[in-house]
């Protein structure tokens, strides 16, 4: 099943707090799991990605998690600021760098 | 800077019109894709191109489109006889790292607007 489903589809989380994101998907063929983020009338931008084999990676505030097992990976965002406020996808890749992506969530995060 | 630069950013045009978009580069990278994101969608794999070799197409990809990379530096992709369907924001890609895993470089796109 070439899909990639995101939840939730918007997130509203005051200054300071943590952002949580959730993934899931269903083809084991899927190799690598890139995040993109995207302000308005830009292009998405990359952010963080990991390998199946690696269960975490943090990058700055930016963290990872990855559950092969239940097929399923969240990006963690602490100390949310006003300026994360934006549109995150997760994505899978597969042949040699396509992606699927998620439907996407929007993050508002409130001073 | 991503180092992918789209032109234009913004076109409207007539249904039945053609309209072409390029993606140019500022160095030279191997692997360029073509995305396509609709308003609150995530972006849908188009093609992409191994220097100038069309390596695959989506289904998205109807015969009314097509896609060139002569000389494997900017590429174009063209639109016949638009449809108001083909509404969205055109992405051109790169894969800068060489490292074949989706961490893909975006440039700001080509936004079509079919009346």
């Amino acid at each position: 099943q070439q899909q990639v489903k995101q939840s939730p589809q918007s997130l509203i989380v005051q200054k300071g707090g943590i952002s949580i994101i959730n993934c899931a998907y269903e083809n084991t063929a899927f190799d690598y799991f890139p995040w993109y983020q995207q302000f308005p009338g830009k292009g998405p931008a990359l952010l963080i990605a990991i390998r199946p084999d690696v269960s975490e990676k943090k990058e700055g505030r930016f963290t990872i998690s990855f559950n092969k097992s239940a097929k399923q990976f969240s990006l963690h965002i602490m100390d949310s600021q006003p300026g994360d406020s934006a549109t995150y996808f997760c994505a899978a890749s597969y042949q040699g760098g396509k992606l699927i992506f998620g439907q996407g969530t929007e993050l508002s995060v409130k001073p | 800077d991503t180092g992918v630069s789209q032109d234009p950013r913004h076109k409207i045009t007539k249904r039945g019109q053609n309209v072409t978009f390029r993606c140019d580069p500022i160095s030279e990278h191997n692997r360029l894709y073509w995305y396509r994101q609709t308003l609150g969608q995530g972006p849908e794999f188009l093609t992409y191109f191994q220097n100038e070799a069309q390596l695959e197409k989506s289904r998205l990809l109807s015969d009314r489109f097509s896609a060139e990379r002569p000389k494997g530096s900017f590429s174009t992709l063209e639109i016949q006889r638009t449809e108001q369907g083909d509404s969205a924001m055109y992405l051109c890609a790169l894969d800068k790292r060489l490292s074949n895993t989706g961490e893909l470089f975006f440039g700001e796109g080509s936004r079509l607007t079919v009346l």
